[in-house]
C-alpha cells in the first residue's frame, strides 16, 4: 500500500523568506501523481501544484515550486517570497496513475506559520 | 470558474441520527468522491463513484455509509445512525475524467460540511 509521510508537523518562516516543506512517499507503482494541497483556516482543500511522475522537470507555480526525487521518493515544496496568506496547513499527497484505483492517499499535514 | 458545492457548511446532529452531506459537483465531471478529515488528523478517502456505482471504498465505509446520484446535479452521502466518531469534516470532489492515462484528471474539492455528533 501507499504512504505519504510529512515529518515536520509544524513550521515557521519569516515573511519573505523561503521555506521548505518535506515530503516523503512509499509505492512499488511508477505511474502515479504527487501532489500538495493548501488547508486554510476555512478548511477548504486546495490545489497548490502537481508533478506527474514521469516528468523529469520539476513543476513550479509562481512562488511554489517542487523538488521531486524519484529514486529517493521524495517530494518537497519550496514557496519563495513568503506571504501572511501563504499561513496554512499544507498536505503532501498521491495518487496512483492507473484507471482504477484513483483515490488520493494524504500526508498528515505541516503547519506553516507565517511571521511577519 | 466552476467549483464543487457542499450543503450544510455546518451540520450538528444527535447520535443515532440519520444525515444526508449534499454536494453539486462540477457540471460535466463524471467521478465523484467523499473524504472526511477528523479534527487534527489526515484527509482520509471513503469512496468513489462512477456510472452510477461506487468505484472503489474505503474501510471506513462500512454499511452505515451510502452514496447516491440521485439526479443530474446532486451526489449525496448519508449516514444511517451516526456516532460520535463520525464527527469530521466532509469533502466533496469531483472529476471530468479517469485519473490514469493521458489525461490524470484533477480531483477539484468542495468547501466541506462539518458534521458535528452530539
Amino acid at each position: 500500500a501507499q504512504t505519504v509521510t510529512q515529518s515536520q508537523p509544524e513550521m515557521s518562516v519569516q515573511e519573505a523568506e523561503t521555506v521548505t516543506l518535506s515530503c516523503t512517499y512509499d509505492t512499488s507503482e511508477s505511474d502515479y501523481y504527487l501532489f500538495w494541497y493548501k488547508q486554510p483556516p476555512s478548511r477548504q482543500m486546495i490545489l497548490v501544484i502537481r508533478q506527474e511522475a514521469y516528468k523529469q522537470q520539476n513543476a513550479t507555480e509562481n512562488r511554489f515550486s517542487v523538488n521531486f526525487q524519484k529514486a529517493a521518493k521524495s517530494f518537497s515544496l519550496k514557496i519563495s517570497d513568503s506571504q501572511l496568506g501563504d499561513a496554512a496547513m499544507y498536505f503532501c499527497a498521491y495518487r496512483s496513475g492507473g484507471n482504477r484505483d484513483d483515490k488520493i492517499i494524504f500526508g498528515k499535514g505541516t503547519r506553516l506559520h507565517i511571521l511577519p | 470558474e466552476p467549483e464543487v458545492t457542499q450543503t450544510p457548511s455546518h451540520q450538528v446532529t444527535q447520535m443515532g441520527q440519520e444525515v444526508i452531506l449534499r454536494c453539486v459537483p462540477i457540471s460535466n465531471h463524471l467521478y465523484f468522491y467523499w473524504y472526511r478529515q477528523i479534527l487534527g488528523q489526515k484527509v482520509e478517502f471513503l469512496v468513489s463513484f462512477y456510472n452510477n456505482e461506487i468505484s472503489e471504498k474505503s474501510e471506513i465505509f462500512d454499511d452505515q455509509f451510502s452514496v447516491e446520484r440521485p439526479d443530474g446535479s446532486n451526489f449525496t452521502l448519508k449516514i444511517r445512525s451516526t456516532k460520535l466518531e463520525d464527527s469530521a469534516m466532509y469533502f466533496c470532489a469531483s472529476s471530468e475524467g479517469p485519473p490514469g492515462g493521458s489525461g490524470g484528471y484533477e480531483q477539484y474539492f468542495g468547501p466541506g460540511t462539518r458534521l458535528t455528533v452530539t
